[in-house]
């Protein structure tokens, strides 16, 4: 079955820390994207890539980094710096940007809780 | 500045009674609005893609319609089971490398 997949689904960081969410994708897409979703607050894009070796920020990516060195995987490592990091994180692909590819298709997300 | 709205915030219905859910949109030179359904505690599920007014897409008991400024999700006989928060997204203009702007959701309650 084609889909992505986020692991782990719970994960618990104590302050300071570092932790990298994972994103993988077997659709054979070009674009990922990570989102990050609060009580009440829509979705919120934090970086995205259109291809393998590139990314850029998004509204809020202060506080967190990427990569994309292969076209099916895309972690996220959220760092110490991120100042609020309790949240429900999304990744989502779509096979490119132009108009009629742009449908994204999410994972089943990461709620990370900061003790 | 580019913003998507969604209304009502949460919406209770009997099972059988229809509704729609609005979303407004203020975004010039639309390239694409889309529709998700959200369960708890996952991640949304694509429903429709509309891409110029006058457009509408159904499934089951949804259907989905596109003007100039809003679309609507109408749901028909909703079920329990259709109970969920509906996602309502636009795809920036220009070269934004397929940035989706999200509204708020509709949480949508239905009762037996």
């Amino acid at each position: 079955d084609g889909g992505i997949t986020q692991s782990p689904k719970y994960l618990f960081r104590k302050e300071g820390q570092n932790v990298t969410l994972s994103c993988e994708q077997n659709l054979n897409h070009d674009a990922m994207y990570w989102y990050r979703q609060d009580p009440g607050q829509g979705l919120r894009l934090i970086y995205y890539s259109q291809i393998v070796n590139d990314f850029q920020k998004g509204d809020i990516a202060e506080g967190y980094s990427v990569s994309r060195e292969k076209k099916e995987s895309f972690p996220l490592t959220v760092t110490s710096a991120q100042k609020n990091p309790t949240a429900f994180y999304l990744c989502a692909s779509s096979r490119g940007y132009a108009r009629k590819w742009a449908e994204q298709f999410f994972g089943p997300g990461t709620r990370l809780t900061v003790l | 500045e580019d913003q998507v709205t969604q209304s009502p915030e949460a919406l209770r219905l009997q099972e059988g009674e229809s509704s729609s859910l609005n979303c407004s949109y203020t975004v010039s030179g639309l390239r694409g609005l889309f529709w998700y359904r959200q369960d708890p505690g996952k991640g949304p599920e694509f429903l429709f893609t509309l891409y110029s007014a006058g457009e509408e897409k159904e499934k089951e008991r949804l259907k989905a319609t596109l003007t100039k400024k809003e679309s609507f999700l109408h749901i028909t006989a909703p079920k329990p089971e259709d109970s969920a928060t509906y996602l309502c997204a636009v795809q920036k203009p220009g070269n934004q490398g397929g940035k989706l702007i999200f509204g708020q959701g509709t949480e949508l309650s239905v009762k037996p």
